[in-house]
């Protein structure tokens, strides 16, 4: 079983470029979510969506765009990257918005 | 806005006793509660959830909830190097809100 999978796994940007970072869950999902993970840190919401069409700001959006065209795509857009954007990424899906799974992460470097 | 505390440790304990994680939360209408284990390197995964205040064991686990002191902790007995991770204490109003975890290692 697939479950959540990201892409890529690391990505090393230089400041100003975009990238967008992959997500995709097999488990038929309604609820999916991006969060960030600082060093020593606990989760930050980015944004989340409750279903295919809709999506919603988390606790720190700012930099960051998602779409959720299908329910099994949740793609996190990064424009203009910036230092302050390194972070381990996360996404995960849920299909009652409470117990997540989650995948195996994106380690970004913004240089 | 909604806050969970965890100390971050480092905590450590030998092998074969009780490890204590603790977590508070800010606030009141929380009804939901989960302790998530993040081992370095890898992504959370779900390890126990609790609803109602008291107790409630899953094998060596248990889940202790106090909502009116909005406090919740994970009791791990006969602590093992396996469960040597950082445990996530995370809350639910509207959307899951994380502490920053604590780091536990278990001295063989």
């Amino acid at each position: 079983n697939a479950g959540v999978t990201q892409t890529p796994k690391f990505r090393i940007l230089k400041i100003g470029q975009s990238m967008t970072l992959q997500c995709t869950q097999d488990m038929n999902h309604n609820y999916m979510y991006w969060y960030r993970q600082d060093p020593g840190m606990g989760l930050k919401l980015i944004y989340y969506s409750v279903g295919a069409g809709i999506t919603d700001k988390g606790e720190v959006p700012n930099g960051y765009n998602v779409s959720r065209s299908t329910t099994e795509d949740f793609p996190l857009r990064l424009e203009l990257a910036a230092p302050s954007q390194t972070s381990v990424y996360f996404c995960a899906s849920s299909y009652d918005y409470e117990k997540l799974f989650f995948g195996s992460g994106t380690q970004l470097s913004v240089l | 806005q909604k806050e969970v505390e965890q100390n971050s440790g480092p905590l450590s304990v030998p092998e074969g006793a009780i490890a204590s994680l603790n977590c508070t939360y800010s606030d009141r209408g929380s009804q939901s509660f989960f302790w998530y284990r993040q081992y370095s390197g890898k992504s959370p995964e779900l390890i126990m959830s609790i609803y109602s205040n008291g107790d409630k064991e899953d094998g060596r686990f248990t889940a202790q909830l106090n909502k009116a002191s909005q406090y919740v902790s994970l009791l791990i007995r006969d602590s093992q190097p396996s469960d040597s991770a950082t445990y996530l204490c995370a809350v639910n109003e509207k959307q899951l809100t994380f502490g920053s975890g604590t780091q536990l290692t278990v001295l063989p």
